[in-house]
């Protein structure tokens, strides 16, 4: 069955305290793997797209890698503005649009 | 990326009414979809809406408890049926981007608590 578990579920950081969140996925054919924010009350705002292991983007202080089992989303000297809820979700080969997602990191920055 | 409004932003209904809720997108679009996420979950896709003709539905979702219709392609409405407190949830419209991408853009949501 095809799977998506993020780890940890929860996180609080020092502001400047750098860290890392991780999706780790099970599935028949990876397609594309796609990183989320999601504030409170509002829909999730797309970060980043990446398709195939050793690819890496980079937002600000953001910075999302890719392996063939899990992609990290890497927080470097984080703000509290950067508190949020940080979702993962992939797309099969099989042909179709559907995203599988994971549940969520809720990362709370403190000043 | 594609402004995407939805109506309402959230409601407090009552068991065994309906709720239908709109989508708006600014650009027209390939491809519009209806996402449930219920508090501590994860997003769950709830069908695929195709312009002029029915809904693609996953597993678990049928047409009667959700109807979809998407009669452009820059509006669709999903409408919760027959309602009951386990309807309670954030419903979320998303497009994909432009031709090619493999984005989806999310709506605001629609915080629905059913009483």
């Amino acid at each position: 069955e095809d799977q998506v578990t993020q780890s940890p579920e929860a996180l609080r950081l020092q502001e400047g305290e750098s860290s890392s969140l991780n999706c780790s996925y099970t599935v028949s054919g990876l397609r594309g793997l796609f990183w989320y924010r999601q504030d409170p009350g509002k829909g999730p705002e797309f970060l980043f797209t990446l398709y195939s292991a050793g690819e890496e983007k980079e937002k600000e202080r953001l910075k999302a890698t890719l392996t063939k089992k899990e992609s990290f989303l890497h927080i470097t000297a984080p703000k509290p503005e950067d508190s949020a809820t940080y979702l993962c979700a992939v797309r099969l080969t099989s042909g179709t649009y559907k995203y599988i997602f994971g549940t969520g990191t809720r990362l709370k920055v403190l000043a | 990326s594609a402004v995407i409004s939805q109506k309402p932003s959230r409601d407090i209904c009552q068991r065994g009414t309906s709720l239908t809720i709109q989508c708006q997108v600014d650009s027209q679009v390939t491809m519009m979809f209806w996402y449930r996420q219920q508090p501590g979950q994860s997003l769950t896709l709830i069908a695929t809406a195709n312009q002029g003709s029915e809904a693609t539905y996953e597993s678990g979702f049928v047409i009667d408890k959700f109807p979809i219709s998407r009669p452009n392609l820059t509006f669709s409405t999903l409408t919760v049926s027959n309602m009951s407190p386990e309807d309670s949830s954030i419903y979320l419209c998303s497009v994909r981007g432009l031709a090619g991408a493999a984005e989806q853009f999310f709506g605001p949501g629609t915080r629905l608590t059913v009483l």
